[in-house]
């Protein structure tokens, strides 16, 4: 089963912007399917960040926000902060004819 | 409030079987999308396997075969039965509510650990 590509790590200061992309195939990005981002603070379960490609659950504050175009998606992270030090990773679902979702390989974001 | 707490994880042999249990309060599970998710030790997030609404059951191909997931609804608990372990196998098992279907993973337990080693 695929696995949607991501840079192992990306890092900023303060304030700053920083995007993460992730990369994936006609089979599953491409697909029309939504994507979703997560964010994993170290030692704790991961986040839903972002669902429907571009929309924040109730609580993820405005300074994060997430963009698809063709097979590849990105979420960036305006106004960095140490707080955001964490692993982040994309995913999607694949075609409906193989019931799969599938994770990016996942980002750390160093502040 | 809305709680998923996974239990059943341990040191186990390979070859062996294990029952994860995730106890839900706060919805009914027979009327979400529930999944199950693990993390091995140092890498990253791997989907596992998905139980629809209607009862529907699937699995990622490196367990399909050898795992099952089952929900009780009057106990309001989802299981994720594990056969034949692996080592590689081994970490943390999460117990996950979709938003819905082909939807995005909105409430996640904690996650119970589960090692395969001889």
């Amino acid at each position: 089963q695929s696995v949607l590509t991501q840079p192992p790590s990306v890092s900023g200061t303060p304030g700053q912007t920083v995007i993460i992309s992730c990369s994936g195939t006609n089979s599953d990005i491409g697909s029309n399917a939504a994507i979703h981002w997560y964010q994993q603070l170290p030692g704790t379960a991961p986040k839903l960040l972002i669902y429907s490609n571009n929309q924040r659950p109730s609580g993820v504050p405005d300074r994060f926000s997430g963009s698809k175009s063709g097979t590849s998606a990105s979420l960036a992270i305006s106004g960095l902060q140490s707080d955001d030090e964490a692993d982040y990773y994309c995913a999607a679902w694949g075609d409906s004819l193989s019931i799969n979702y599938v994770f990016g390989t996942g980002t750390k974001v160093t502040v | 409030e809305v709680q998923l707490v996974e239990s059943g994880g341990g040191l186990i042999q390979p070859a062996g079987s294990l029952r994860l249990s995730c106890a839900v309060s706060g919805f009914d599970v027979d009327d979400h999308y529930m999944t199950w998710v693990r993390q091995a030790p140092g890498q990253g997030l791997q989907w596992v396997s998905v139980i629809y609404p209607g009862g529907s059951t699937y699995y990622a191909d490196s367990v399909r075969g050898r795992f099952t997931i089952a929900r009780d609804a009057a106990k309001n608990m989802v299981y994720l039965q594990l056969n034949s372990l692996r080592v590689e196998d081994t970490a943390q098992y999460y117990c996950v509510k979709a938003r819905g279907w082909f939807d995005a993973f909105h409430i996640w337990g904690q996650g119970t650990t589960v090692t395969v080693s001889s």
